[in-house]
């Protein structure tokens, strides 16, 4: 099993181009997520899905969208990039049990450079 | 909202010598508490998680965590550090149904 996987690993972009980060995970999860983490800032939640089709908003949604049209991959979009939006982007997933939640497996990551 | 606090920026520790990372966490209701570890240039990696039962909770690597709920902490610890365990570790709470909220995280550096 690869896990869950990101393409691209690195990205540089200019102010107001747009560009779609996609996460895969083959460990048939209902949860997917995407963060962002800057220095000193820990981990922060952009957008996240419980299921195939649904998206909901987390800390950070602001100039992102998302979206999951197959249960296996969560696409992050970015319709017109800003400096403040370099970043190291994850996303990870997870699945819930008999009630109990389960922990997030998380991606390696995309390193993203807005000039 | 949920919340966890990481006091500590970083944990400077000599190889051998054991090693305390600190979290506190907010919540409301009983806590659902995880600690990831980051490498240079890697993902997160699970280490170990509480749910309820048990407050010494074992996981990966030889790490473990101390629940105490009067004190409202999550304390990660391993009795002999590894320079190998220098690394980024982050304290997690289990915030709404399927959503965790992070600390900003503690850099260990293990000295030889």
């Amino acid at each position: 099993n690869a896990g869950v996987t990101q393409t691209p690993k690195f990205r540089v972009l200019k102010t107001g181009q747009s560009m779609t980060l996609l996460c895969a995970q083959d460990m048939n999860h209902e949860y997917m997520y995407w963060y962002r983490q800057d220095p000193g800032m820990g981990l922060r939640l952009i957008h996240y899905s419980v299921g195939e089709g649904t998206t909901a908003k987390g800390e950070v949604p602001d100039g992102y969208n998302v979206s999951r049209l197959k249960k296996q991959n969560f696409l992050l979009g970015l319709e017109s990039a800003a400096p403040s939006q370099t970043s190291v982007y994850f996303c990870a997933s997870s699945t819930l049990a008999e009630g109990i939640f389960f922990e997030q497996f998380f991606g390696p990551g995309t390193r993203l450079t807005v000039l | 909202a949920q919340s966890v606090a990481q006091p500590e920026d970083q944990v400077n520790v000599a190889e051998g010598n054991p090693l305390t990372v600190k979290c506190t966490y907010s919540v409301s209701g009983n806590p659902y508490l995880f600690w990831y570890v980051q490498y240079p240039n890697r993902g997160l990696q699970f280490l170990l998680k509480y749910i309820t039962g048990d407050n010494l909770v074992k996981g990966s690597y030889g790490f473990e965590a101390e629940f105490n709920k009067s004190q409202t902490s999550f304390h990660l610890k391993k009795p002999s550090a590894l320079v190998s365990d220098s690394a980024l570790y982050f304290c997690a709470v289990r915030d709404g149904y399927s959503t965790l909220t992070f600390g900003k995280g503690t850099m260990l550096l293990v000295s030889p």
